[in-house]
């Protein structure tokens, strides 16, 4: 009975290193989203896999970010060039069906030096 | 462009006291959630409101969803310590994803 599972839980890199973060949904939902999230802040989506569908990448930030994601299962986040300003949790979500209840990783803390 | 408007951000109140969150938006959404996260790890779902003033409770935690499905609170009576944490609201808008509120941080002191 696993949760959703991200990796590694903490993060820390250089200026201009790339990084790539994974995500474990539950199995068998078809929806997976990635979001950022600043200290004390709401969540910042970042982009959305439903299935076989395009994935809806209308909040990611620059184009130093990209994600992927393997049929319905692993996706992976990764951040080319990294800034300063990219320093946040990136929390993983999945659900059983489009907006459905989104169940969490724990996330993962990125710390740019 | 942020849609879900949420206030306050920050609150810190005694024991006992009683308080209120709001989360507003000019949108109609479909649903809307509230979830709590504690330091550390991702938010949990509280609660999902779907009808138009709907009103759902759970132990001191009271939800509402406005009438015309903009607009949505939340109400603690007598606070807790453990309920210290990061409420956020979430809307469907049948996009298919969520639009997240900025947050209300919770500090309850004993």
């Amino acid at each position: 009975g696993a949760g959703v599972s991200q990796s590694p839980s903490n993060k820390v890199t250089e200026k201009g290193k790339d990084v790539e973060l994974r995500c474990d949904p539950i199995s068998g939902h078809t929806a997976l989203y990635w979001y950022r999230q600043r200290l004390g802040q709401g969540l910042e989506f970042l982009i959305y896999f439903q299935g076989n569908s395009a994935p809806d990448k209308s909040g990611l930030p620059s184009d130093r970010f990209s994600a992927e994601r393997t049929g319905e299962s692993v996706s992976t986040l990764t951040i080319q060039r990294t800034q300063q300003e990219d320093s946040a949790v990136y929390l993983c979500a999945s659900s059983s069906h489009p907006e459905g209840t989104q169940y969490f990783g724990p996330g993962t803390r990125l710390l740019v030096l | 462009t942020q849609l879900l408007e949420q206030s306050p951000q920050f609150l810190s109140i005694q024991e006992g006291e009683n308080l209120t969150v709001y989360c507003n938006s000019s949108s109609v959404f479909s649903s809307l959630q509230w979830y709590r996260q504690e330091p550390g790890e991702g938010p949990v779902l509280l609660v999902t409101v779907v009808t138009g003033g709907e009103v759902k409770k759970l132990k001191r935690l009271t939800f509402q969803f406005g009438d015309a499905r903009k607009d949505s609170s939340l109400h603690i009576t007598a606070a807790q310590t453990g309920d210290t944490g990061l409420y956020l609201c979430a809307g469907a808008m049948g996009t298919g994803k969520l639009i997240f509120g900025q947050g209300t941080t919770l500090q309850v002191k004993p």
